[in-house]
């Protein structure tokens, strides 16, 4: 069974801040990393898919590296807004298996 | 072009009943996957389907079933309905389930059991 690790499990920020969490994941046999937004009451929302070390992917404020040698991804959201309130799940994929495997998601809270 | 549309959004059912839910989805999307999301948990995964077969299982018991039509759409079942199930049950298609492609998400059903 494939342990897909987050951290932190929640984090409280005020509007403006800039923020990171992590995924982990063990190193053997990567194929790919999947971040999503998870907004209450929504559908969760693919934000980038990551294959090769040392990828690096951006949309607007939010970035998102990997790490396949060691691990793990960071995802950064730079002056965070309170509309970036959301839970942001990680999934991955090994070589072999169709389907991602998830963590249990950082829950981010953007106070105004 | 529509997304992944799951029915019904809300279900409450008594300990013993049987539920069958519904997922339709992306246009063109072959690979349909079920997850049971609890609090404090993560998506765990139930299983996908691929051109109408089971293609991966997650672990749960058997009560736990499913199947895929033709026109790719997906309906889920669970018998012998138990406290511990209810949870909301989230639907994600992609075209082929595979390589670096993102899963759709529906908006999944919450299902509670008295």
């Amino acid at each position: 069974i494939l342990n897909v690790e987050q951290s932190p499990q929640s984090l409280h920020v005020q509007e403006g801040d800039s923020t990171n969490f992590t995924c982990s994941f063990p190193s053997s046999n990567f194929y790919a990393l999947h971040w999503y937004r998870w907004e209450t009451a929504k559908s969760p929302e693919a934000l980038f898919v990551m294959t090769l070390n040392g990828d690096e992917k951006k949309k607007g404020r939010i970035s998102a590296t990997l790490n396949t040698k060691e691990g793990y991804s960071y995802l950064y959201i730079k002056g965070s807004q309170p509309e970036d309130s959301a839970t942001y799940l990680c999934g991955v994929r090994q070589g072999g298996s169709y389907i991602p495997t998830f963590g249990r998601g950082t829950s981010l809270i953007v106070h105004p | 072009k529509a997304g992944v549309t799951q029915t019904p959004r809300y279900l409450i059912k008594t300990r013993g009943q049987q539920v069958t839910l519904s997922c339709s989805p992306i246009s063109g999307h072959r690979s349909v996957s079920w997850y049971q999301q609890t609090p404090g948990q993560g998506l765990q995964f139930l299983f996908e389907y691929f051109s109408e077969t089971q293609r991966n299982k997650g672990n749960f018991p058997g009560r736990f079933s499913g199947r895929q039509f033709s026109n790719s759409r997906s309906e889920m079942n669970v018998s012998t309905l138990e406290l511990g199930d209810s949870a909301l049950y989230l639907c994600a298609s992609s075209p082929e389930g595979g390589g670096g492609q993102p899963q759709h998400f529906g908006d999944g059903t919450r299902l509670s059991i008295l």
